[in-house]
Order: structure tokens, then C-alpha cells, then sequence
């Protein structure tokens, strides 16, 4: 079963726009880590924002924000007044235990961002 | 500035030949992972490595084998490459095992099988 969803596999904003893009995720840990990537085409893996399942607060990264609906099991990207350098393509990501008993992070299918002038 | 560093950024093997990738970090974490990443897939944990213990995971092939000498390096090697072995490999570094530590990744090598 996909543990993380991501619905939107590209999408286009103009440039100073906010954005906000989808994660939905599942699982029935109490304790677990949500977090988003930016990976951009040089193929960095750019860590944004981290928010745990006890958090009460959204968690808030300069532009970034994650908006985290517990009982909706969602944990979405907004990002606020868009530049052409959001361009790229965002991970969602969680923090979890494999059925081999290993700790792992479980990555979404991505959602291509690109901004457009 | 701590860091993830992997050498090289890209690297071209032969069908077959043994090929090796490095990673180092600067960041004295505990843990290290290799994820491979084909093209337009998300990442896709490999192994990793809590301080010298070294977790595989149940899917990685026999072909993929890693080492961590120390701290700072750890090494992924590929004894036999095919064709669909090419794809970007990352590693990621946190301080420690847990569901709520963060992952720090470098800037991966791209391997291209000839």
C-alpha cells in the first residue's frame, strides 16, 4: 500500500505566487517524521522542513510552510512568493520502520514544480 | 561548513566492471544510508549503516555491497554493473537512528553503464 501519496505530478505557478503542494501519507505509528526535498536537476537532495507527528504547531522555514492536518493524514508544502529558483521537483518524505525492521525514510513519487516568469 | 560530500558527481563504468562510489561527511552522524534513485523514481533505500552495524535492506541485490571504514566514509560498491544499474546514488547522513531525525543528503554520483 503507498504509504506516501503525492497527487500532483507537475505543476506550474507564476512567479511571487504561493504554491501548495499535496502530501498525504499512512500509516499507524503514533510516532513518526514527516519531511520535504527539493531536488533540483543537478540531483541534490535539499532538505526544507521537518514536522513530527507530536508536533502541535506547523512547522515554518523562511518561505516554507508545512501545513499538517494529523486527523486528515496530511502534511502539504506551501511555499509563499514563488522565484523562478523553486523550480524543481519536491519530495515528500516519512520516517518509518520497514517490514525488515530498519528504519527508513519512504518518498512520495515527487511533484515537478516549475515557475514560470 | 558540515557537510555530505560524494566523489565522483558522475562516473562512467563498463557492463561488468567493478565500480565504486565514496561518500564523507563532516558531520560526525551516526547513521549513513545509500539510496538509489532511477530516472524519475523517487529515492530507494539501499542499506545503511547505525556506527559500524550494517543494516541491508530485504530487496537490495546481492551485487550491491557497502563498507564503512570509519566515521566519516562510507563506500557503496557494485561488483558487477548491468544496464539497470545506472541511476544517480545518494547518501544521506543523521545523527542518529529514530523516526524524528532528519536526513542530510549530498549531491550524488550519477553512474552510467556502458
Amino acid at each position: 500500500a503507498q504509504k506516501i501519496t503525492q497527487t500532483q505530478p507537475g505543476m506550474f505557478v507564476q512567479e511571487k505566487e504561493a504554491v501548495t503542494l499535496d502530501c498525504t501519507y499512512d500509516t499507524s505509528d503514533q510516532s513518526y517524521g514527516l519531511f520535504w526535498y527539493k531536488q533540483p536537476s543537478s540531483g541534490e537532495m535539499i532538505f526544507l522542513i521537518y514536522q513530527g507527528s507530536y508536533d502541535e504547531q506547523n512547522a515554518t522555514e523562511g518561505r516554507y510552510s508545512l501545513n499538517f492536518q494529523k486527523a486528515r493524514k496530511s502534511a502539504n508544502l506551501v511555499i509563499s512568493a514563488s522565484q523562478l529558483g523553486d523550480s524543481a521537483m519536491y519530495f515528500c518524505a516519512m520516517r518509518e520502520v520497514s517490514n525488515f525492521g530498519n528504519e527508513k525514510l519512504t518518498f512520495g513519487t515527487g511533484t515537478r514544480l516549475t515557475i514560470i516568469p | 561548513d558540515a557537510m555530505v560530500i560524494q566523489n565522483p558527481r558522475y562516473q562512467v563504468t563498463q557492463f561488468g566492471k567493478p565500480v565504486t562510489l565514496s561518500c564523507s561527511q563532516t558531520l560526525n552522524h551516526n547513521v549513513m544510508y545509500w539510496y538509489q534513485q532511477k530516472s524519475s523514481q523517487a529515492p530507494k533505500l539501499l542499506f545503511h549503516y547505525y556506527d559500524k552495524d550494517f543494516n541491508n535492506e530485504a530487496d537490495t541485490p546481492d551485487n550491491f555491497q557497502s563498507r564503512r571504514p570509519n566515521t566519516s566514509f562510507c563506500f557503496l560498491d557494485i561488483r558487477s554493473p548491468g544496464l539497470g544499474d545506472a541511476a544517480m546514488y545518494l547518501c544521506a547522513t543523521s545523527r542518529a537512528a529514530g523516526v524524528l531525525e532528519t536526513q542530510y543528503f549530498g549531491p550524488g554520483t550519477r553512474l552510467l553503464v556502458l
